[in-house]
């Protein structure tokens, strides 16, 4: 499974955009790009993913670069709950989901 | 969305005992369940991924007779952690997916806090 690189961690303030980055460049053809989250003491949360285009759900977005070796997981408005590590993770042909490290999200009041 | 339960949430057992964990898809058919353990402040690492009806696949490091996994039906997979020692005090983690595997997303359970005494 290709790697991705992430920041360690990230700050926002309450009610900001926030921009998450994720490094992907040795992506093949047809890896999906899949962003998890996971809040103290629980188990991940699916957020959002894609092939190619950009992608919007209710909880963020998804914008992923033309050559597809990096995207940027976007929250609109950062809530204190949004607080959590932020997985970025390429899924091709196994089965298998492999975390990384991650970016630790702090958003202040 | 999707729903997986784990249970127990939390338990403590002693060394040298077993411990079961189990993992339910509550309203979905799950092909394939995975299984992570994570430590404090790391990340989650896969132990190994389980295909209803079919013997579990290990990572590498993972030892098979120690931790061992049945998913006998397409809504429930288990982890036995046996003769446990205190290294195995970990938070462990099930995943359940269905349908196409890459284009498809992942639903975790709340996890399980072991800790072995």
């Amino acid at each position: 499974d290709a790697k991705t690189t992430q920041p360690n961690s990230m700050e926002s303030n309450e009610e900001e955009p926030v921009h998450l980055p994720c490094n992907h460049s040795t992506i093949s053809g047809t890896d999906y790009i899949h962003w998890y989250r996971q809040l103290p003491s629980q188990g991940p949360e699916y957020v959002i993913h894609g092939l190619t285009s950009n992608v919007n759900n209710r909880m963020a977005s998804l914008a992923i670069a033309e050559d597809r070796k990096s995207s940027t997981l976007i929250l609109h408005r950062a809530t204190l709950r949004d607080a959590a590590v932020y997985y970025c993770i390429l899924r091709g042909n196994t089965d298998k989901l492999i975390f990384g490290t991650g970016t630790r999200l702090q958003v202040f009041p | 969305g999707a729903v997986v339960s784990q249970h127990p949430s939390w338990v403590i057992c002693k060394s040298g005992t077993s411990v079961k964990i189990e993992c339910r898809s509550l309203d979905f058919q799950a092909t394939t369940m995975f299984w992570y353990r994570q430590f404090p402040k790391q990340s989650l690492m896969l132990m190994a991924t389980s295909n209803e009806g079919s013997k579990a696949t290990y990572e590498q490091g993972v030892e098979k007779d120690k931790f061992l996994i049945n998913h006998a039906s397409l809504t429930l997979s288990t982890l036995t952690v046996t003769s446990a020692h205190p290294e195995d005090s970990s938070f462990y983690i099930c995943s359940a997916v269905s349908g196409p595997r890459k284009n498809t997303e992942a639903f975790f359970g709340q996890g399980t806090r072991l800790t072995v005494v």
